[in-house]
This record gives C-alpha cells, structure tokens and sequence, in this order.
C-alpha cells in the first residue's frame, strides 16, 4: 500500500501560470520534504516542514511556496513556473529529524512546461 | 561542491555474480549513510544504512562497508539478480542538520541474466 502519494504523477503548465503539486502521507510522520530531480542529476532538497515549522533552503528560488495544513498533507506552489522549473518533484517523508532515519519517498510528479 | 559524489554513472553485471557501487564524501561531519534504489518512474526506495560509528552493515544481499578515513563507502550486492537493476543513489547527513539528505548523484546498475 503506497504510504507517500503525490498527484498528479504528471502535470503539464503553460510558462508563467501557477501550478499545485500535492502529496499525502498515510505514516503519520512528522518531517515532509519537496525535492526538486533534474534529469541525470541528484535530488536537491527545495525545503521541509517539520510538524508546522516550515524551513527552507538558502538557494531554493521564492518562486517556490509550500503549504502544510495538517500532518497529511503538503503543497509545493510554483507561482509563476519557468521553462527551467520542469523537473520531477519528490515528497517524503520522515518519522523526526534526527537519528538518521531513513526518508520514504512518494513516486514523484513529472511537471513539464510548455 | 558536491558534498556526495558517485564517480561511476552505470555498472553493468553478470547475473549471479557481484555488483560494487561506490561512493565518496567530503564532509567528515556525516553521521549516517543511506543507499536508496531508484526504478523508471517511481520514488527511491530506501535500501541500507550505516552509521558512521560503524563499518559494515548487512541485510540479506547487501553489504554496506564504510572506510571513514578515506571519506568512501560501498554498497557490494551478491549474488546479483537482473531485478536489482536499477539507479542507486547514495545519500548522506548530519544528525544534527535536521535529517537533511545530500545525494550523490547516482549509479546506473544493469544485471545481465
């Protein structure tokens, strides 16, 4: 049974309108990440709420926002998506941020730009 | 700076036989080591770990061998099977950077029946 869900698993936007992505969690943990996947390259990490505690990454672009309303839940706003913006988007998950738990990730959404 | 790097982007292996995925590091201040494996449209899958106070670890067919010193760890499979192909990316972090993954940047593995 899929713990990390992301939909859509595809999504197409045209340059400059504002996309949602979203992901849900049936694990109950307290961590959720947004990575960003470029082809052939390793995921980087956009930012990550911890319980309500949202952090971002120093060079995550503000075009990007994100969104947590409950513990299931998580949104990754793009506000006005660029042509380099198309990437696979990841969720995951982590139980707490220490003791090197391993994350769960969700099968990521494909965004592509027109 | 890649803090990970996996300097080998595909490995191609006989069914039956070993299959050694590499990884290097450069922040001594990594305390945990994850190997996640990766199929054609789907999330990495979390596979093994080890803690840096540690040397090895095992599950089943995979060995994880961590060499502090040299900033290297590997990931040994055996026998491999043509299921295990796939991207393996090695991860890393800091306990005490909130959980933070750094991945390399993967490792292309194909068994061969």
């Amino acid at each position: 049974d899929a713990m990390v869900i992301q939909n859509p698993r595809y999504q197409v936007t045209q340059f400059g309108k504002p996309v949602t992505l979203s992901c849900s969690q049936t694990l109950n943990h307290n961590v959720m990440y947004w990575y960003q996947q470029k082809s052939s390259q390793a995921p980087k990490l956009l930012f990550h709420y911890y319980d309500k505690d949202f952090n971002n990454e120093a060079d995550t672009p503000d075009n990007f926002q994100s969104r947590r309303p409950n513990t299931s839940f998580c949104f990754l706003d793009i506000r006005s998506p660029g042509l380099g913006d198309a990437a696979m988007y990841l969720c995951a998950t982590s139980r707490d941020r220490s003791g090197g738990r391993p994350q769960h990730f969700g099968d990521g959404t494909r965004l592509s730009i027109l | 700076d890649q803090q990970v790097k996996q300097n080998s982007p595909s490995l191609s292996v006989q069914e039956g036989r070993i299959s050694i995925l590499n990884c290097d590091y450069t922040n001594s201040m990594f305390d945990y080591f994850l190997w996640y494996k990766k199929y054609p449209a789907e999330g990495p899958t979390f596979l093994i770990s080890i803690s840096s106070i540690k040397d090895k670890n095992e599950d089943g067919r995979f060995t994880v061998f961590l060499n502090k010193s040299a900033k290297h760890l590997s990931l040994h499979i055996v026998p491999s099977q043509p299921g295990d192909s796939a991207v393996y990316f090695c991860a890393a972090l800091e306990n005490n950077a909130g959980n933070m993954l750094t991945f390399g940047g993967g490792t292309r593995l194909m068994v061969k029946p």
